[in-house]
């Protein structure tokens, strides 16, 4: 059974960092490519990045002008999404999913539950 | 980059059918997928390259897809699925994710 858990989501002031996990289980997380998702209060659904299944390939939303970096850790089966600069706008639902395909983004086959939430405020 | 068009809200009386489309114009060239989401939950895919549904996602959930238009169609529609409906594809350098804007389906 796939499992994904995101964390590390919390209050920070404008400007600042914070750094997502997404823990995986259930499936050969080497396998496949990963995302971040969000939403936003009242909004609907944002992509944000695609990780390749070693890492070595990341895309990312061009609305996030550099700020984000994505990684992972196929020993510990994790996904990272370190955020910085974070402005009042990036207060969202942070969501990770899972690709179909391991090197090139199609469809989010699994997503992980109720996603971690991040509010930016001063 | 590019928009999929989706209608906001669609309301339909429960055991009727429900269409969501999502709208672009050169959405005949990609592969489209539909996801439900319900508050407080994650999102799940229901279906994936324009006709396929994953396994466990019931047979009343159909897409199709026609010129610059693809559709979801919800049979017989139940209360449970009540929910915001996004579309996606990939951008033709498939280095980009796309979703629509959403459509929230009411059931009354």
């Amino acid at each position: 059974q796939v499992r994904l858990v995101a964390s590390g989501g919390g209050v920070v002031q404008p400007g600042r960092s914070l750094r997502l996990s997404c823990a995986a289980s259930g499936f050969s997380f080497y396998r496949h490519g990963m995302h971040w998702v969000r939403q936003a209060p009242g909004k609907g659904l944002e992509w944000l990045t695609f990780l390749s299944e070693n890492g070595k390939t990341q895309y990312y939303a061009d609305s996030l002008e550099g700020r984000f970096i994505a990684s992972r850790d196929n020993s510990w089966k994790i996904v990272y999404l370190q955020m910085n600069s974070l402005r009042v706008d990036d207060t969202a639902v942070y969501f990770c999913a899972k690709d179909s395909s391991p090197r090139g983004p199609t469809y989010l086959e699994s997503w992980g539950a109720q996603g971690t939430l991040v509010a930016v405020s001063s | 980059s590019f928009i999929l068009t989706q209608t906001p809200s669609v309301s339909v009386a429960p055991g009727t059918t429900a269409r969501i489309t999502c709208g672009e114009d050169s959405i005949g060239t990609k592969s489209v997928h539909w996801y439900q989401h319900k508050p407080g939950q994650a999102p799940i895919l229901v279906i994936y390259s324009d006709v396929d549904r994953p396994s466990g996602i019931p047979e009343r959930f159909s897409g199709s897809k026609s010129g610059n238009t693809a559709t979801l169609t919800i049979s017989r529609v139940e209360a449970g699925d009540e929910a915001d409906y996004y579309c996606q594809v990939c951008d033709d350098s498939r280095t980009h994710v796309v979703f629509g804007g959403g459509t929230k389906l009411t059931v009354l």
